[in-house]
Parts: structure tokens; sequence; C-alpha cells
């Protein structure tokens, strides 16, 4: 049983495109996370979020706590965007709880 | 700042063999995790320190230990490494278990 789901699992895009990644969680939570896994493996934070809408530069990351999902986009995509892209949720608020991850969505944008 | 550190990077071990991998933070966090990451699955929580002086078991603690030396560093430890623990360890902190976490290098482990 998996708590995340993300999709696509594998994307292939031209430079100067918008990209949409989905993350989609079937518990309550209190938290979701945006991470980046480049391919030579290290994982960055991108956003965390627990209502609403956070922008980074071309990165936009949105939730919709009632539908249980959540966007990451990326504007005038790049070849440094490719990369692995990983949700994760966490679910309850107390010190205890931890996250659970998505599978990623493994991003090529071509130039 | 360097952020999340861990060693070694890369190691070989053969069934049965015990090894520690070694995790160290400068950012002040309260907070350090172990995951382990295989393929077509997502991280997976091996153990965790809320705090220095604690440590809870996350979803795949079985055949590992954990040390929360002090509150930079955290260590995992394998007793007797089997083929099903090849994987790629990564370390993280927070400045509490609420917060967004910051990930090590990640160490590449294959047993033999």
């Amino acid at each position: 049983k998996n708590e995340v789901e993300q999709s696509p699992q594998n994307l292939t895009a031209q430079e100067g495109e918008f990209i949409t990644i989905n993350c989609s969680y079937s518990v309550g939570i209190s938290a979701l996370h945006w991470l980046q896994q480049h391919p030579g493996g290290g994982i960055v934070s991108l956003f965390m979020l627990s209502s609403g809408k956070k922008k980074h530069g071309r990165l936009i990351a949105t939730i919709n706590i009632q539908e249980k999902h959540s966007s990451l986009h990326i504007t005038a995509s790049h070849p440094r965007d490719s990369a692995v892209y990983i949700c994760a949720v966490r679910i309850g608020s107390n010190t205890g709880n931890q996250f659970y991850f998505g599978t990623g969505t493994s991003l090529t944008v071509i130039p | 700042n360097a952020g999340v550190t861990q060693t070694p990077k890369f190691q070989v071990l053969k069934t049965g063999q015990s090894m520690t991998l070694q995790c160290a933070q400068d950012m002040n966090h309260n907070s350090m995790y172990w995951y382990r990451q295989d393929p077509g699955m997502g991280l997976r929580l091996i153990y965790y320190s809320a705090s220095e002086g604690t440590t809870d078991k996350g979803e795949v603690p079985n055949g590992y230990n954990v040390s929360r030396l002090n509150k930079r560093e955290f260590s995992l430890r394998l007793e007797s490494a089997a083929p099903s623990q090849t994987s790629v360890y990564f370390c993280a902190s927070s400045a509490i278990t609420r917060n967004e976490q910051f990930f090590g290098p990640g160490t590449r482990l294959t047993v033999l």
C-alpha cells in the first residue's frame, strides 16, 4: 500500500515547455514536501507546504487539501531541470510522525 | 556550512559482515533520520532521532541499529549484512520533526 502516488512516472519535455507533476495521497496530512533528486543522487528540498501555493523562481507548488492533491509546476523548463521529483507527505502533527514518499517522477528536458 | 555529510560514499560488503554508516550535520538541527532508497520504491524511513538522546524505529528497522552520538552525529549500524540490505542510504536532518528535511549525499551499499 502506498499512501503517495505520483504521475506521470516519466516525463520528457522540450526546453521551454510548461511542466506539471502531480501528487495524490490517500490520507489526511499535515504537510507535503517536494524534493528534487539529481542524476548524481543528491536530494534537495524544494518546497514544504500545508495549504495554498508557494513559488520559488520558475517553480510553483500548489496543494488542495480537500482533494488530497498537490502539483509541482515548472515554467520555461530547461535541461538543468532534468531530475527526479519526489513528493512526500507527513501524516499527523505529533513529533513522532514521519514522511511517506512517492516513487518519484523522472523528468528529462531536451534542448 | 557543509550541511549534512555522510561517509562512506560507496561500500561493498560480504554477507555477514558488519559496518557503520556515519552522518553528521552542522545546522544545529534537533532531528535526524536514516532512509533507504530502492529501485521502484520511495524513500523508506529506517530510524529517526527526534532529539539528542532519543531514537525511534521507522518503517523498516529490522537488521539495523542506530546511535545518536551527540546533536551533530547519527550513525547507522548493520550488524550482519544481508543482500536484501543492498540499497542507497540517505541521512537527513531537520530543525524539528515537523520541518522540511535536508539530505546528505547518500551511501551506495552493495552486499554480496
